[in-house]
């Protein structure tokens, strides 16, 4: 069984540019997650979607940044008019489920620079 | 925002020996995980302790949790240069959504 898996690995865009950060869970989980890791810290919760219901959008630091899932399958996370305060690792992780607490499992994440 | 702290930030010691790092959070918690990670790049899930459990064991790990104290300690017995990694705590808040709050994390070096 594979993995989550993100792509690119590596994005190295302009400033003002808009970028899009794609995560493929692993198949069945229904939650799915994005975090956010600059250099040297922790993450950073942005969004998670869980099943049908209303994504929890509670992390994502401005109006420049959305995320998408179709059902419960692949996500997008777009970055408008990118900064260089935006440059970090994107991972993205997923689960079975929410309630209870679940293991998350995370991908390799994306690393974007913003020039 | 985060809301743990690690402590402490970084960790030196020879293989073979113990290494200890705590973790404290601010809110009321479902659950309090810890997470590995290698090369700055993917997370990998250690165990999960309950709000209900005071400890638990995997292997060479103990991880314990104090819920008056809000605090959380995790134990590697035995180290391994392999273990050397970052590595963070990360708690589910009581109201029991999913989304991770996680600390700023320990760099743990382990010396052949």
């Amino acid at each position: 069984g594979a993995g989550v898996s993100q792509s690119p690995s590596n994005k190295v865009t302009e400033k003002g540019k808009d970028v899009e950060l794609r995560c493929d869970p692993i198949s069945g989980h229904t939650a799915l997650y994005w975090y956010r890791q600059r250099l040297g810290q922790g993450l950073e919760f942005l969004i998670y979607f869980q099943g049908n219901s209303a994504p929890d959008k509670s992390g994502l630091p401005s109006d420049r940044f959305s995320a998408e899932r179709t059902g419960e399958s692949v996500s997008t996370l777009t970055i408008q008019r990118t900064q260089q305060e935006d440059s970090a690792v994107y991972l993205c992780a997923s689960s079975l489920g929410v309630q209870g607490g679940y293991e998350q499992y995370f991908g390799p994440g994306t690393r974007l620079t913003v020039t | 925002s985060q809301q743990g702290e690690e402590d402490p930030q970084a960790l030196s010691i020879q293989e073979g020996e113990n290494a200890t790092m705590n973790c404290s959070y601010k809110t009321s918690i479902n659950n309090l995980q810890w997470y590995r990670q290698n090369s700055g790049r993917g997370l990998v899930h250690l165990i999960l302790i309950r709000s209900n459990e005071r400890e638990k064991h995997s292997g060479r790990l103990r991880v314990t949790l104090d819920t008056s104290k809000k605090s959380s300690s995790l134990l590697i017995t035995a180290s391994r240069a392999a273990d050397t990694a970052s590595y963070f705590c990360a708690t589910t808040h009581s109201s029991n959504t999913g989304k991770l709050i996680f600390g700023q994390g320990t760099t743990l070096q382990v010396k052949p």
